[in-house]
């Protein structure tokens, strides 16, 4: 089993729409969790960071964390094309874990 | 703030020939870089994690004397792929974990493309 699962996609939503990206994770004692987005040919951007239960808002996005469940996931509101890309979930504990990735395509 | 520069942006070397990539953290220290390597359309893959002062950690399957790592001070490690052939030739990104934060994130580097013709 995976450290940490991602659904690989590609995951379609027109313009405007609320994109909801999702992450799950194996080992109950993790304490960090992160989003990173990375585009084609360029490397990984962190986003968001989350490490409490509930919900973290930063602007359009907003990631969520549900330790009980050991599950991640961020929104997207107002999605634009420029959001297109993939989003990487990782989540800490000893070792920084990486998801394969979500890849995100909006629509104009 | 967490800046991470990587050098060269892209290489493009013959086979056989050594090439190094400097990962530097502008704004912060980093007792701990990682190395990553990644093919296209396919996910990132830890190669090693750099701890200054000490020898690199590396991941199965990844050989320790074709990737030099060497990690001299709190801001700098160097990744030196040795006797590079064309199945070396990727995107390279190095991340850094800042000493003082308490949440261990990781902040990537542009990233280097390798080319070996």
């Amino acid at each position: 089993q995976k450290e940490v699962e991602q659904n690989s996609g590609p995951l379609s939503v027109p313009e405007g729409a609320i994109a909801s990206l999702n992450c799950t994770y194996s080992d109950r004692g993790s304490q960090s969790f992160f989003w990173y987005r990375q585009y084609s040919g360029k490397s990984p951007e962190l986003i968001m960071s989350i490490y409490s239960n509930g919900d973290k808002e930063d602007g359009r996005f907003t990631a969520q964390l549900n330790k009980a469940s050991q599950y991640v996931s961020l929104l997207i509101r107002d999605s634009q094309p420029s959001d297109s890309a993939t989003y990487l979930c990782a989540v800490t504990l000893n070792k920084f874990y990486f998801g394969s990735g979500t890849k995100l395509n909006v629509k104009p | 703030g967490a800046v991470v520069s990587q050098h060269p942006s892209w290489v493009i070397c013959k086979s056989g020939t050594s090439v190094k990539i400097e990962c530097r953290s502008l704004d912060f220290q980093a007792t701990t870089m990682f190395w990553y390597r990644q093919f296209p359309k396919q996910s990132l893959m830890l190669m090693a994690t750099s701890n200054e002062g000490s020898k690199a950690t590396y991941e199965q399957g990844v050989e320790k004397d074709k990737f030099l790592i060497n990690h001299a001070s709190l801001t700098l490690s160097t990744l030196t792929v040795t006797s590079a052939h064309p199945e070396d030739s990727s995107f390279y990104i190095c991340s850094a974990r800042d000493l003082n934060s308490a949440h261990n994130e990781q902040f990537f580097g542009p990233g280097t493309r390798l080319t070996v013709l």
